[in-house]
């Protein structure tokens, strides 16, 4: 499949355990945030998103937090399943900025079965 | 309904030629997006077209150049290709660029590999 990144950070979990992936953003005057999954061979996909007037937003088996005061988003996925590896990227959005995306450099999940 | 769907899949080309890429974003959506993805960048914003205007632009040298028809396909040319322009181009389409939570939702992409 397709490489989307080779020396991503990694992160090994078992399958069942909690996994938390993290993001630092640089732009305070960003206004919104996006978890995106992509796995190989297939573009990125939609995960969760989270408005910054909001520090915390669940979904199914996923978890958005974000700090703004250290400009840190983190993506909990809880009972981490195998179709769960794949590359997860954070991205950043601002008002009047149109569909203009900024995205982290990505962290490279593994689920052990 | 059917996705975003890029095409070539995959393309060679010789340093010095030119290529383009085709996006069809998913139907009745008017705004299309394009990045750059590779190892040592990442994924990087290129351009973004809505209504047949560029609305934003990325930090690309003018090689790289995008248009959009009245039917919402979008092409991006690259010019003068550099052994650097290889990379997979990702191509994202929304309903419109109005809105802050507007999803965006991205075809495979085309692995541009240039020699």
């Amino acid at each position: 499949g397709e490489s989307v990144g080779l020396h991503l950070p990694t992160l090994s979990v078992q399958e069942g355990d909690n996994s938390i992936i993290n993001c630092a953003y640089s732009n305070s005057a960003s206004d919104y945030f996006i978890w995106y999954k992509q796995e190989s061979g297939k573009g990125p996909q939609f995960i969760i998103d989270i408005r910054s007037n909001m520090d915390k937003r669940q979904g199914q088996r996923v978890t958005v937090l974000l700090n703004k005061t250290v400009k840190h988003l983190s993506l909990q996925i809880a009972a981490t399943q195998p179709g769960d590896s794949a590359v997860y990227f954070c991205a950043e959005k601002r008002n009047n900025a149109g569909n203009m995306l900024t995205f982290g450099g990505g962290t490279r999940l593994m689920v052990k079965p | 309904k059917a996705g975003v769907t890029q095409t070539p899949r995959y393309l060679i080309k010789t340093r010095g030629q030119q290529v383009t890429l085709s996006c069809s974003p998913i139907s009745g959506h008017r705004s299309v997006s394009w990045y750059q993805q590779t190892p040592g960048q990442g994924l990087q914003f290129l351009f973004e077209y809505f209504s047949e205007t560029q609305r934003n632009k990325g930090n690309f040298p003018g090689r790289f150049s995008g248009r959009q028809f009245s039917n919402s396909r979008s092409e991006m040319n690259v010019s003068t290709l550099e052994l650097g322009d290889s990379a997979l181009y990702l191509c994202a389409s929304s309903l419109t660029p109005g809105t802050l939570n507007t999803e965006a939702f991205f075809g495979q992409g085309t692995r541009l590999t240039v020699v």
